[in-house]
């Protein structure tokens, strides 16, 4: 079936970089955009980037500028995202999600503290 | 950035009854277009509506959504015990696209 699957929880130290993979089934991963977002606890989700996977494009949210890196592997159909120089303020829940300008497919998400 | 403010904040309700959730934006949001999600508790968001008012193939017409311009409601008739989560609207007529801060619908 369509589903997005995310890597397991990661604990880093403030001032270390992460880097979370999210691996595309039951579609065309080169066919769709795909987006990630983060939730902070209590929060709602916000917008970080998107990379088109068929080209490797990439558009960041201007807060995650210089921070953020979105990279993809079409043989495996995994999209990647690294965040550098982390702070306690990016533990949150990290999600990719299928873009249709909605999001129509979700992966289960990975949870990221930084402590 | 386009802001969405959800209310109420919390919504206490009894199974069978209707819960009416708001989505205000801080201007008008390009095409209507807007979506609702549903998130429960260790998931990920689940669409359910997207263009304002359509329903997500295998959604239960007993979700409803509607509005334009900077006014949506999300309507939930007869409350069913898998209906308690927290709702999210979300704009994606305009760069960057946002979402609202929530409204976590309980039993009451």
């Amino acid at each position: 079936q369509v589903q997005l699957v995310q890597s397991g929880a990661e604990v880093k130290k403030p001032g270390a970089s992460v880097k979370l993979s999210c691996r595309a089934s039951g579609f065309s991963f080169t066919a769709y955009y795909m987006h990630w977002l983060r939730q902070a606890p209590g929060q709602g989700p916000e917008w970080m980037g998107w990379i088109n996977p068929n080209s490797g494009d990439t558009s960041y949210a201007q807060r995650f500028q210089g921070r953020v890196t979105m990279t993809r592997d079409t043989s495996i159909s995994t999209a990647y995202m690294e965040l550098t120089r982390l702070t306690s303020d990016d533990t949150a829940i990290y999600f990719c999600a299928r873009d249709r300008l909605f999001y129509d497919v979700w992966g289960q998400g990975t949870t990221v503290t930084v402590s | 950035e386009i802001v969405l403010t959800q209310s109420p904040g919390t919504l206490s309700l009894s199974p069978g009854e209707r819960a009416t959730l708001s989505c205000r934006a801080s201007q008008s949001v390009s095409g209507g277009y807007l979506a609702w999600y549903q998130q429960k508790p260790g998931q990920g968001p689940r669409l359910l509506i997207y263009d304002a008012s359509n329903r997500v193939a295998g959604i239960p017409d007993r979700f409803r959504g509607s509005g334009s311009g900077t006014d949506f409601t999300l309507t939930i008739n007869r409350l069913e015990p898998e209906d308690f989560a927290v709702y999210y609207c979300q704009q994606y007529g305009n760069a960057p696209r946002t979402f609202g801060q929530g409204t976590k619908v309980e039993i009451k």
